[in-house]
């Protein structure tokens, strides 16, 4: 079975520092794999994936996230964070089923801006 | 588009009640997926479905069903509600049901059951 680990429940950074949220998944087969952010009481959205080709990957907004496959790792980084970051991150990892999408989620990694 | 929509926005149930949560999207998209979101747990799936008159279960079944007749709509019904299952609900829908594909999450329901 998939797991995704998120080492980090909580994470404060102060405003302009940089963060990196971490993601460790297991798999045995090639994956997809993918960073959702929520906002307070909001759905979830995509941040960014990676499907293949360049291991790196970044966002409309400044963050990057790197695909390690020999680490099996995906985390996630900022170099310098701002306010309306604050949020809850998910870590996510698709992988088929008989041919059908699952999703396995992470626990969720939330990010705290301090002024 | 409106994307995926929710509703209700909140809702308290006594135990045993039962109740629907809707969940409709306008951008034709074939997959669609009820999950909870609990506290330190990440979120869950509870059913899926891959097109209209096609569901399955999830990681977290009972207590739920579900049925899709047509490609919009996705309902999830709570048969009995129990305090174990006061969370947050999302729908979600993606085009297809490949492993690429990006997951478009409604608002969310939260529930209360006393």
């Amino acid at each position: 079975a998939q797991s995704v680990t998120q080492l980090d429940s909580q994470v404060p950074v102060f405003e302009e520092a940089p963060v990196e949220l971490r993601c460790n998944y297991s798999s045995s087969v090639s994956v997809y794999l993918f960073w959702y952010v929520q906002y307070p009481n909001q759905g979830l959205q995509l941040l960014l994936k990676y499907l293949s080709g360049s291991t790196l990957v970044e966002s409309i907004n400044g963050f990057e996230a790197e695909f390690n496959k020999s680490q099996t790792s995906f985390h996630l980084r900022k170099p310098s964070v701002h306010i309306s970051d604050t949020a809850e991150y998910f870590c996510a990892v698709t992988h088929f089923s008989g041919g059908y999408q699952k999703v396995t989620f992470g626990t969720g990694t939330k990010l705290q801006v301090i002024p | 588009n409106a994307g995926v929509t929710q509703t209700p926005k909140f809702q308290v149930l006594k135990t045993g009640q039962s109740m629907t949560l809707q969940c409709a999207q306008d951008m034709n998209h074939e997959y669609m997926s009820w999950y909870r979101q609990d506290p330190g747990m990440g979120l869950r799936l509870i059913h899926y479905s891959v097109g209209a008159g096609i569901t399955d279960q999830g990681e977290v079944p009972n207590g739920y069903n579900v049925s899709r007749s047509t490609t919009e709509d996705f309902p999830l019904r709570l048969l009995s509600a129990a305090p174990s299952q006061t969370s947050v609900y999302f729908c979600a829908s993606s085009y297809s049901p490949w492993g690429r594909e990006t997951q478009y999450f409604g608002p969310g329901t939260r529930l209360l059951v006393l």
